[in-house]
């Protein structure tokens, strides 16, 4: 039940885009198609912004996309904007248990 | 609307117990897989425990294992999360949802309770 891998922070300017990686294992990245990633403003409760890898729920904008690639997941963040200035938290489904990563600052400069 | 609603969460001696409650509303409680998920003051999200609609199947991470119990009742619509032998390292807000998946296409969370464990 190790950790995901996240960076612990990334940045972009506005309108740019940035892409936050998760890195697991094939026993749960790897192996299912159940990653999610939350987004985290301080003081505030986490809110889903994309769920079974790659889809997003009502009212997250189209500017958040999820997608995998063997062990690793990728949040992309275009059109970056300030609000987007978070913590983001990846999600990911291991068989008997659940994971998360441990989390990535996103700063909009 | 969907509620989670958690309760339960205050300051308890290392060694001591204590009892978090969630209570939901506005979904089919239960048809839900439902979670615990911690926060420890500046730190990251953590997966506690979960367990299956019915109550019939239960999951816990490796850190609590042995010390936490989580059982529901789909009745009332409350998840429950037992807290035994409690350590410096359980403290954390707690969250219970649906962990990964949408409710009427959004995704939700509750307020979350403060556990503090001090002497």
């Amino acid at each position: 039940q190790s950790a995901l891998t996240q960076p612990r922070s990334v940045s972009g300017s506005p309108g740019q885009s940035v892409t936050i990686s998760c890195t697991g294992t094939s026993s749960n990245v790897g192996g299912y198609d159940y990653v999610s990633w939350y987004q985290q403003h301080p003081g505030k409760a986490p809110k889903l912004v994309i769920y079974d890898v790659t889809r997003r729920p009502s009212g997250v904008p189209d500017r958040f996309s999820g997608s995998k690639s063997g062990n690793t997941a990728s949040l992309t963040i275009s059109g970056l904007q300030a609000e987007d200035e978070a913590d983001y938290y990846c999600c990911s489904y291991g068989g008997s248990y659940w994971v998360f990563g441990g989390g990535t600052e996103l700063t909009v400069l | 609307e969907v509620q989670l609603v958690e309760s339960g969460g205050r300051l308890v001696r290392p060694g001591g117990s204590l009892r978090l409650s969630c209570a939901a509303s506005g979904f089919t409680f239960s048809s839900y897989w439902m979670h615990w998920v911690r926060q420890a003051p500046g730190k990251g999200l953590v997966w506690v425990s979960r367990i299956n609609p019915d109550g019939g199947s239960t999951t816990y991470a490796d850190s609590v294992k042995g010390r936490f119990i989580i059982s529901r009742d789909n009745a009332k619509k409350t998840l429950s999360l037992q807290m035994n032998s409690l350590r410096a390292e359980d403290t954390a807000v707690y969250y219970c949802l649906p962990l990964g998946v949408t409710i009427f296409g959004v995704g939700h969370w509750g307020q979350g309770t403060l556990v503090t464990v001090s002497s």
